[in-house]
């Protein structure tokens, strides 16, 4: 069963647009949900995270919207660039950080000029 | 330069031979785990050690073991390599704490023939 659900599995936009992605979990434990970017052939790099105790993050273009009553979160990619391009991936942890990170399937994103 | 270096980038071999990759951190971090990648890019914790104690996934299966000789290295070995094993491995490294982020390496894809 997959603790961290990732939607849509792949998204396409335009160069300019906002990209929104949606990640969902079922474990109440979990606390602290960092952002990965993946390009191919390399390993995930972290984009921006946010604790449960907020409700929102802004880093640059790249902003977290959380809401822990629904246990989702959003990632919105602001004028995205044909160079943001990538994989990205919601993971959670809790409490118990040495246990590692819980991941998603990720989200293709693809932006075309 | 500050990063994760795996080795080998690649690694082709045949079902029930012994493969050993080489990962080391110079971030200066205390902690540092193994992730699998399969081929829908969902990425798994295997390990997390640090010299304190070591923290296996139970669905890991007992063919593989980390070792480590320092804080900065951890290598994984696999005994009798299965089919299912081919995937990428991803080396990861942090301070050992709340919220520390995780830097990933490049990875090692392994093709069990």
């Amino acid at each position: 069963q997959q603790q961290v659900r990732q939607s849509p599995q792949s998204l396409t936009v335009w160069e300019g647009e906002t990209a929104i992605l949606n990640c969902s979990y079922e474990n109440s434990a979990f606390d602290y949900f960092p952002w990965y970017q993946q390009f191919p052939g390399e390993g995930p790099a972290l984009l921006i995270a946010i604790r449960s105790v907020s409700d929102k993050k802004e880093d640059g273009g790249f902003t977290i919207f959380f809401n822990k009553r629904e246990k989702n979160l959003s990632l919105h990619i602001k004028d995205s660039q044909p160079g943001d391009s990538a994989t990205y991936f919601c993971a959670a942890s809790g409490n118990n950080y040495a246990q590692g990170l819980t991941f998603g399937l990720g989200t293709r994103v693809s932006v075309f000029p | 330069e500050t990063a994760v270096f795996q080795t080998p980038n690649y690694h082709v071999t045949q079902v029930g031979n012994e493969v050993s990759f080489n990962c080391k951190q110079t971030l200066g971090h205390d902690t540092m785990y193994w992730y699998k990648q399969d081929s829908k890019k969902l990425l798994k914790i295997m390990f997390s050690y640090n010299n304190k104690q070591l923290i296996v996934n139970e669905t890991v299966p007992r063919r593989f073991s980390p070792q480590s000789s320092d804080k900065a290295h951890l290598n994984l070995r696999i005994k009798s390599v299965e089919p299912e094993d081919s995937a990428v491995y991803l080396c990861a490294s942090s301070y050992w704490g709340d919220y520390a982020e995780q830097f990933f390496g490049p990875g090692t894809r392994l093709t069990v023939l």
